[in-house]
């Protein structure tokens, strides 16, 4: 199993330029989270997705959209880069939407230069 | 909002020493709590989960819960320098589906 996959693992944009993230998991979860890792802050939650089908906004959605194109995919949108959203970006799936026990696993991340 | 709160750091503790680090969280109904460790460069990988009171052994790691304080703990016993990577403490209320994670504390380990 490969777990929770990213792509790209590194892209630099313009402002203003617009790309996808992409996230993939083969774990069977149910749900998904997009997260911004910057220096000193921690992680901080963009999206996320209790299960498929439904997404909502977390600490700092912002410009950022998100599709849960199925179970397994769950993409994050900039349609508009600004050089705030460097950072590093990670996707993150866990086995239940319904239950607070409830491990996360992370993909490698993308490291994102907005310039 | 949840807070959660971890020293930054760096911790820096000798080769077989006991690294000792410490998380504070604002949210009563919190629920679960965990460690994860982050290399430089690298992705969050998991470590410890405790639901409890009480203290929780996995190999080198001891995670310690108490409730009542808000205080969530890692120990690092015979720490070793494949130890050395940032500790974040990541909390879930009984709410939702959601993770709070503090800010990290990095630890060295010096050969």
């Amino acid at each position: 199993n490969a777990g929770v996959t990213q792509t790209p693992k590194f892209q630099v944009l313009k402002t203003g330029q617009s790309m996808t993230l992409q996230c993939a998991q083969d774990m069977n979860h149910n749900s998904m989270y997009w997260y911004r890792q910057d220096p000193g802050m921690g992680l901080r939650l963009i999206y996320y997705s209790a299960s498929e089908g439904t997404t909502d906004k977390g600490e700092v959605p912002n410009g950022y959209n998100v599709s849960r194109l199925n179970k397994r995919e769950f993409s994050l949108r900039l349609e508009s880069a600004a050089p705030s959203q460097t950072s590093v970006y990670f996707c993150a799936s866990s086995e239940s939407g319904g239950s607070s026990y409830n491990e996360q696993f992370f993909g490698p991340g993308t490291r994102l230069t907005v310039l | 909002q949840k807070e959660v709160e971890q020293n930054s750091g760096p911790l820096s503790v000798p080769e077989g020493a006991i690294a000792s680090l410490n998380c504070t969280y604002s949210d009563r109904v919190s629920q679960s709590f965990f460690w994860y460790r982050q290399y430089s460069g690298k992705s969050p990988e998991l470590i410890m989960s405790i639901y409890s009171n009480g203290d929780k052994e996995d190999g080198r790691f001891t995670a310690q819960l108490n409730k009542a304080s808000q205080y969530v703990s890692l120990l690092i016993r015979d720490s070793q320098p494949s130890d050395s990577a940032t500790y974040l403490c990541a909390v879930n209320g009984g709410y939702d589906y959601k993770l709070s994670f503090g800010a990290g504390t990095t630890v060295t380990v010096r050969a």
